[in-house]
């Protein structure tokens, strides 16, 4: 099956650092990705969804600034989180639309733990 | 309104037990129903899917649809500790959308 990774999957950072984290599907060619956030015994909360080579589309309440997305090829993606805060901590998961297919299809990644102290 | 509503749990029930887990939702465009397993800090994996209304059987898991009531159900029979996991389920509407996940709903099953 499909094959999504992310990296790194556990990281601690200071408060005002800046964090980045990776997803890539291993695979196959990915040519919308999408970005989660899930904090503890929460569901899954869509934070953007991006297209190969162009602007990442925002959802409501989340901070573009903050949050920098870049999907440079179809098969990386990257999340920055910002100036973290202790705020900014909960579990980053990534997903892979792989451009054919069924419309519902999307892989998902093992996840990151993001800790800011 | 939660776009689609699941019971969180937990839900506690003993090895060989047949697990009955449900969502409802709100969008009648949704066509896409789909069920994820997702073990402690790990990412979702998809256990089953259906397009628009009726059954599925994979195995020991069931996936049911009812459009006229917009209730989604998961059945898992003979159910294993190692069904201990939070179920998730997401809709999506056709022309590839965004899915849209319930809040999921944590089993744990004794052995």
């Amino acid at each position: 099956g499909a094959v999504v990774s992310q990296h790194p999957s556990w990281v601690i950072c200071k408060s005002g650092t800046s964090v980045k984290i990776e997803c890539r599907s291993l695979d196959f060619q990915a040519t919308t990705m999408f970005w989660y956030r899930q904090f503890p015994k929460q569901s899954l909360m869509l934070m953007a969804t991006s297209n190969e080579g162009s602007k990442a589309t925002y959802e409501q309440g989340v901070e573009k600034d903050k949050f920098l997305i870049n999907h440079a090829s179809l098969t990386l993606s990257t999340l920055t989180v910002t100036s973290a805060h202790p705020e900014d901590s909960s579990f980053y998961i990534c997903s892979a639309h792989p451009g054919v297919g069924s419309d519902y299809e999307q892989y998902f990644g093992p996840g990151t733990r993001l800790t800011v102290t | 309104q939660k776009e689609v509503e699941q019971d969180p749990g937990p839900l506690s029930v003993p090895e060989g037990a047949i697990v009955s887990l449900n969502c409802t939702y709100s969008n009648s465009a949704f066509q896409y129903f789909m069920w994820y397993r997702q073990y402690s800090r790990k990412g979702p994996e998809l256990l089953m899917y259906t397009y628009s209304s009726g059954n599925k059987e994979d195995g020991r898991f069931t996936a049911q649809v009812d459009k006229s009531s917009k209730y989604i159900s998961l059945f898992i029979r003979d159910s294993q500790p190692s069904d201990s996991a939070t179920y998730l389920c997401a809709t999506a509407g056709t022309g590839f959308q965004k899915l849209v996940f319930g809040t999921g709903t944590r089993l744990l099953v004794s052995p």
